[in-house]
């Protein structure tokens, strides 16, 4: 079947930090990936996403890699804000799927001054 | 371009009582919609899709369900709550049918049953 596996949280860093959350997903068909981002009390919003093995996806001084051979998509920035406090959820969507994003169990991510 | 709404933003509602939860798009058509579930502390259960109008799947039985009665609305019903339906409930919409499409969540909706 078709999962995705998140690092477990949370994570807090100091303003400026290097930030990674790691994902790993398993998937039947050609699966694109996502990372969304959830602020307090909001809903989900689209951080980026890739759509292909080898593809890079940024946004916000976020970026990922879809990587096919380790079969992943970690999230990394190089210097966290404390804007960027929020949870962070990784998802896929497989070809034929009607749509259905499979969501990771999100890693919330602290960021202090 | 395409909004999302949610209603009503909050409710708390006493076990046994019913439950519907409206969710509506504009700015588009034919959407694929969803219903998610975050429970507190866990992530995202999708609870039902629709890819048109009174074509609803189920992903989990419960005691829930949904309806789209128009291209664009889709509600979320429950004839009798239960103390496991407090949760945040978030609405998304999708165009494309091919699983590449990114989603687009609403604002979502605290439940609160007690």
């Amino acid at each position: 079947g078709n999962s995705v596996t998140q690092m477990e949280g949370p994570v807090t860093l100091s303003e400026e930090a290097f930030l990674t959350i790691n994902c790993t997903y398993t998937a039947t068909g050609y699966p694109s990936l996502f990372w969304y981002v959830q602020y307090p009390g909001e809903g989900l919003q689209l951080l980026l996403k890739a759509t292909k093995a080898d593809d890079k996806g940024s946004n916000k001084g976020f970026e990922a890699t879809y990587r096919k051979e380790t079969t992943s998509f970690h999230l990394e920035k190089g210097s966290v804000q404390v804007s960027d406090s929020a949870v962070y959820f990784c998802a896929l969507s497989v070809w034929g799927s009607q749509g259905n994003l499979i969501f990771g169990k999100g890693t919330k991510l602290s960021v202090k001054p | 371009s395409q909004t999302i709404h949610q209603w009503p933003a909050t409710l708390v509602q006493p076990v046994g009582s019913p439950l519907s939860l409206e969710c509506t798009v504009e700015g588009t058509s034919n959407p694929n919609l969803y219903w998610y579930r975050q429970a507190a502390g866990r992530g995202l259960q999708l609870l039902f899709y629709s890819v048109g109008i009174g074509q609803i799947s189920s992903e989990v039985p419960q005691n829930l369900s949904a309806s789209r009665p128009q291209d664009r609305q889709f509600i979320l019903s429950s004839k009798k709550l239960l103390l496991s339906d407090s949760g945040f409930y978030l609405c998304a919409w999708t165009k494309g049918l091919a699983g590449v499409e990114t989603q687009y969540f609403g604002p979502g909706t605290r439940l609160l049953v007690l």
